[in-house]
């Protein structure tokens, strides 16, 4: 069964503490995502990777870094949180577009698969 | 810029009609791929159904289709004869192939009154 799974489903932490969100995937994706969902907001992308070592800023990177050292490992981190990044976050990993074909076998679509998410409450 | 625009915050619908939850986007990539996902209130994101950009045909998926409609840059998602458990949200994405993100929508909120 394929397998997105993220550390924490609810974390409570303080104004100014690091903050570590791990995402760990089964499939041998080479994209992985971080997003964070807000109501009335949707999903706004905060940073992906395509490759180990590899990252790129989505839309709201401010106030986050990642780290992917491994393939099946994306981690968001929180330098010093914030009120307003309380939210719900999410990890997603899919295959490359390159390998995307007809949609025969799961994941070619190239379809994101998504972990069961991290609430985080700053305090 | 690449968007995804969902105008449709809550819709409601009778239990076994069928339901239209709008999409439109917004690209320059040609080549590119549309998804719906179905996330329901104990917050899992579901795979719904994709269409990819030079498809000729509508994606079906049981009772879900894909209308699209390249030229107004459209990809309505229809649910037929609609079941209780279909009470959900909707997020419709599009994924460019030169950018290779994914982009979503702020999503749909369907309630299917018995």
């Amino acid at each position: 069964d394929v397998k997105v799974t993220q550390s924490s489903r609810y974390l409570v932490k303080r104004t100014g503490e690091k903050v570590f969100l791990e995402c760990v995937q089964d499939m041998d994706h080479e994209n992985m995502f971080w997003y964070r969902q807000d109501p009335g907001l949707g999903l706004r992308l905060i940073y992906f990777s395509y490759d180990v070592k590899m990252k790129e800023k989505g839309d709201i990177p401010e106030g986050y870094s990642v780290s992917r050292e491994k393939k099946e490992r994306f981690s968001l981190i929180l330098e010093s949180a914030s009120t307003n990044q309380t939210s719900m976050y999410l990890c997603a990993s899919s295959f490359l577009h390159k390998k995307v074909s007809k949609v025969s076998r799961l994941g070619g679509a190239g379809e994101l698969f998504f972990g069961e998410g991290s609430r985080l409450t700053v305090l | 810029a690449q968007k995804i625009t969902q105008t449709q915050p809550g819709m409601f619908v009778q239990e076994k009609e069928a339901v239209t939850l709008d999409c439109t986007y917004d690209t320059s990539d040609p080549s590119y791929g549309l998804f719906w996902y179905k996330q329901p209130s104990s917050g899992e994101m579901i795979f719904l159904i994709y269409q990819g950009s030079y498809d000729q045909q509508n994606a079906t998926e049981g009772r879900y289709s894909l209308n699209f409609q390249k030229a107004r840059k459209s990809a309505n998602l229809v649910i037929s004869a609609s079941q209780l458990g279909d009470s959900a949200m909707y997020f419709c994405a599009m994924r460019t192939y030169n950018f290779n993100k994914f982009y979503f929508g702020s999503g749909t909120k369907l309630n299917v009154k018995p």
